[in-house]
């Protein structure tokens, strides 16, 4: 299957800095992407819709200053996590579509990216 | 917006033994759903997907779902698990072009 890449898959910050996520296509041309939020034992949560060439659509409940989304090419979408604070550890996971003539929209998912604010 | 539910989050059975994960979803309009299953320390896959036609899908390791619309069911069955399956199974419901999570079913399978 297509294959959705994301880095890195851990990271550690200080509280008051900024963390930036990468979500790739390696093998497929994504014009959307979507990333999700994952608080343990709990579901994936859409934060955003990320759109090739435009603005993300952000999620009821989401803060589209602190989470940061950029969509700046067809195998490219990351997600930027401002002056991170504690309560915003979690699993990061995106995921994109592949619209190619053998899918049917089918989501493939990157592999997730912990996130440890202290 | 839709929701999904899932029931028994933890599951734990023995080897040979059958399993069914519940699955209700509550949006009024046309939907697409899927099984997913995340093995220990790997990424979400898909198992299988059901987009229209026969409300009986077959997906991949033994594993179909029936889609059921009277009750807004889509529930996940396997008639002899093995102990491989361990992992967590999602269930998902797109609708208005709007993925939604079940929060999952962890199912652990004795040998």
């Amino acid at each position: 299957g297509a294959v959705v890449s994301q880095h890195p898959s851990w990271v550690i910050c200080k509280s008051g800095t900024s963390v930036k996520i990468e979500c790739r296509s390696l093998d497929f041309q994504a014009t959307t992407m979507f990333w999700y939020r994952q608080f343990p034992k709990q579901s994936l949560m859409l934060m955003a819709t990320s759109n090739e060439g435009s603005k993300a659509t952000y999620e009821q409940g989401v803060e589209k200053d602190k989470f940061l989304i950029n969509h700046a090419s067809l195998t490219l979408s990351t997600l930027t996590v401002t002056s991170a604070h504690p309560e915003d550890s979690s699993f990061y996971i995106c995921s994109a579509r592949d619209m190619g003539p053998q899918r049917t929209g089918e989501l493939f998912f990157g592999e997730g990216s912990r996130l440890t604010v202290l | 917006a839709q929701s999904v539910s899932q029931h028994n989050h933890h599951v734990i059975l023995s080897e040979a033994a059958s399993l069914e994960l519940g699955c209700n979803y509550s949006y009024g309009g046309t939907v697409n759903l899927f099984w997913y299953v995340q093995y220990p320390g790997q990424h979400l896959q898909l198992l299988l997907k059901y987009f229209s036609g026969d409300p009986l899908v077959k997906g991949i390791k033994g594993f179909e779902a029936e889609f059921i619309k009277s009750k807004f069911s889509f529930n996940l069955r396997k008639p002899s698990v093995q102990w491989s399956d361990t992992a967590e199974y999602f269930c998902a419901v797109n609708g208005n072009n709007r993925l939604a999570f079940g929060k999952g079913n962890q199912v652990v399978v004795i040998p």
